[in-house]
């Protein structure tokens, strides 16, 4: 089952607006992830925000965490049509050394030019 | 370095046909992951690896998926009886000692 919900299920911008996504999630987490995905494609990491952190940048990337509403945020600024992509963020649970990762609905990203 | 490859990326059975799917993990990735994706919807956890040990299989959907990593290194998922409601698409991903999971391109399989 899923952990949480993303919110919008999808999204279209300008190239050069920002683009904010939000998730929600059920359960307490150690850390949570933003992954991207290409139609087609494989997942690729983006960033990680620790139980313990509040926010937390990387680039063009801005990801809060709000635990008391068990909710996220993933903002990316200036978008650009190679940001067109599905993004998910995703909670872990540790199962022997590493962590399975479960994964919200997703939020599909259109920048159109 | 090459990343994680999975094959075959595309695969039509039959109803009933058994199929095997393999994952080709980063060298030297100790933990291993596969997950399934149905169209429109996130990745689910099916069964993790951390080297030939498969430590939870929780996820597995019924008793006719099987996955193997005999040597730590390459792993297969087997599904056996394919049902239409298997059809998806299969995320390999495999981790070192971070909790970065690094994922394959995924096999999409179609059941008819």
């Amino acid at each position: 089952s899923q952990q949480g919900e993303e919110d919008p299920q999808a999204l279209s911008i300008q190239e050069g607006e920002n683009a904010t996504m939000n998730c929600s999630y059920k359960t307490s987490i150690n850390n949570l992830q933003w992954y991207r995905q290409n139609s087609g494609r494989g997942l690729v990491h983006l960033i990680l925000i620790r139980s313990n952190e509040r926010e937390k940048h990387s680039g063009r990337l801005r990801v809060t965490l709000d635990t008391s509403k068990k909710s996220s945020s993933l903002l990316i600024t200036a978008s650009r049509a190679a940001d067109t992509a599905s993004y998910f963020c995703a909670t872990d649970a540790l199962t022997g050394t590493a962590s399975k990762l479960t994964f919200g609905t997703g939020t599909r990203l259109q920048v159109t030019l | 370095g090459a990343g994680v490859s999975q094959s075959p990326r595309y695969k039509v059975a039959k109803r009933g046909q058994d199929v095997a799917l393999r994952c080709d993990p980063i060298s030297g990735h100790v933990s291993l992951f596969w997950y399934q994706q149905a169209l429109g919807q996130g990745p689910e956890f099916l069964t993790y690896f951390q080297n030939e040990a498969q430590l939870d299989k929780s996820g597995l959907p019924s008793d006719r998926f099987f996955a193997e990593r005999p040597e730590g290194s390459v792993s297969t998922l087997k599904i056996q009886r394919t049902q239409q409601e298997d059809s998806a698409v299969y995320l390999c991903a495999s981790t070192g000692h971070h909790y970065e999971q690094y994922f394959g391109p995924g096999t999409r399989l179609t059941v008819t």
